[in-house]
């Protein structure tokens, strides 16, 4: 398996409060992902890095900004959670030796309940 | 606009019976093309995955998906399904430039009556 490791796996937070989830990976992969996946809308990007400092946003990016300051570290923050933001948020890498663009890995996940 | 469709949002099938799960995808060239499951609880975890040549591919657990170019499809299948594939199943493409994403297909969620 893929050396992907989310953390925390589980959370529960206050609305109002900024959350940071943790994504490492040992895999030295280019591409870095965040998802959250929702009943009935299966898996949306909120934001992708493509490189150090490099990132852009998916399509529900309101209310989360990242920072990746290191290969191995890409950091999804909830600036002021909001119940919406409840949900099962995953990492993925891709984009292996030589950079090519191969197949997505998948973390755990990590289950974020806003109350 | 690059995109994929699974037109298929639930399918039950019966134990035994054989399965096919549908993926159509708008892209600009032939791209990398992948297809994923995730059993409940779990994170999502590589079935197969077609780069170049051979347009029918094996994956593990059984399963299979060619790739036809002509429809830009690439369906999954399976000759006989078990209880134990009961599961959400993602198609996604994959980028060969480098700066485009994998996009991800809505997802397919499979039933299995025993």
């Amino acid at each position: 398996d893929a050396g992907i490791t989310q953390s925390p796996r589980h959370k529960v937070t206050e609305t109002g409060t900024p959350v940071t989830l943790r994504c490492h990976q040992t895999e030295n992969h280019r591409y870095m992902y965040w998802y959250r996946q929702d009943p009935g809308h299966g898996l949306r990007l909120i934001h992708y890095s493509y490189g150090v400092k490099d990132t852009d946003k998916g399509e529900v990016s309101d209310g989360y900004s990242v920072s990746r300051s290191k290969t191995e570290d890409f950091l999804l923050t909830l600036e002021s959670a909001t119940s919406s933001q409840t949900s099962v948020y995953f990492c993925a890498i891709s984009g292996g030796t030589g950079g090519l663009n191969t197949e997505a890995f998948f973390g755990q996940g990590t289950r974020l309940t806003v109350v | 606009a690059q995109s994929v469709t699974q037109p298929d949002i639930h399918i039950t099938v019966s134990e035994g019976a054989s399965l096919e799960l549908r993926c159509n995808y708008s892209y600009g060239a032939t791209p990398y093309l992948f297809w994923y499951v995730q059993s409940p609880g779990q994170g999502l975890q590589l079935l197969l995955k077609y780069f170049s040549g051979d347009t029918l591919v094996q994956g593990i657990k059984g399963f299979e998906a060619e790739f036809k170019r002509s429809q830009s499809s690439f369906n999954l299948r399976k000759p006989s399904v078990h209880w134990s594939d009961a599961a959400e199943y993602f198609c996604a493409v994959g980028p060969k430039t480098s700066y485009d994403k994998v996009i991800f297909g809505p997802g397919t969620s499979l039933s299995v009556i025993p």
